[in-house]
């Protein structure tokens, strides 16, 4: 089935730069998410994007998409101490219907 | 607007007790969804409901059931809790269907003794 795969944690020093990595497995994947969930909190969508691209710019987030290796990448700019987080990558399975996440990275900035 | 919110917070039960998670969204989406959320494995679908009146199992339906009476509302029951149900739940909703944002509410911690 549909796998989703993120690397549990991630320690950057405040002021650096941020990148989260993520692999899926569904070729047929059309939008794929990052969301962020900050402590005790439900998950916020930070941005997304449709598998015909291959980056995207808001801010200080930068989303890289790789189809051909099926490798998701989500860049923070000047990371700062409110970045601390889980961040979840998704996939719109459109054969299921449904979202697959994966296990999200924890976000851990260093002063 | 509240958003989507959820009761009780937190909540402890015993193994074989049953009880109902409760989820309302004051947004008017058509699309909500529980998911459990377990450490090292992200989150996972348990049922959604596509409208008042249509429900379906997602990727972990047993042990739980749903309907979907109104647009506002959409319980999570457990008939009969054991310790595998110990998890964080959270209720999300979206205007049209699991493509569109996913409006999460701040989650329901559940202990099974």
């Amino acid at each position: 089935g549909e796998d989703v795969e993120q690397s549990l944690f991630l320690s950057v020093r405040e002021g650096d730069s941020s990148v989260i990595n993520c692999t899926y497995t569904d070729s047929s994947s059309t939008y794929l998410y990052w969301y962020k969930q900050e402590p005790g909190a439900g998950l916020q969508l930070l941005t997304y994007i449709f598998s015909n691209m291959d980056m995207k710019q808001d801010q200080r987030l930068t989303v890289l998409l790789n189809k051909k290796d099926k490798h998701l990448s989500l860049r923070i700019a000047d990371t700062q101490t409110g970045d601390s987080a889980i961040y979840f990558c998704a996939e719109a399975n459109f054969g299921n219907e449904k979202l697959t996440f994966g296990t999200g990275t924890r976000l851990t900035i260093i002063p | 607007n509240a958003g989507v919110t959820q009761t009780p917070k937190f909540q402890v039960l015993k193994t074989g007790q049953s009880m109902t998670l409760q989820c309302a969204q004051d947004m008017n989406h058509e699309y909500m969804s529980w998911y459990r959320q377990d450490p090292g494995m992200g989150l996972r679908l348990i049922h959604y409901s596509v409208g008042a009146g249509i429900t379906d199992q997602g990727e972990v339906p047993n042990g739980y059931n749903v309907s979907r009476s109104t647009t506002e509302d959409f319980p999570l029951r457990l008939l009969s809790a054991a310790p595998s149900q110990t998890s964080v739940y959270f209720c999300a909703s979206s205007p049209g269907s699991f493509t569109d944002t996913q409006y999460f509410g701040p989650g329901t911690r559940l202990t099974v003794l």
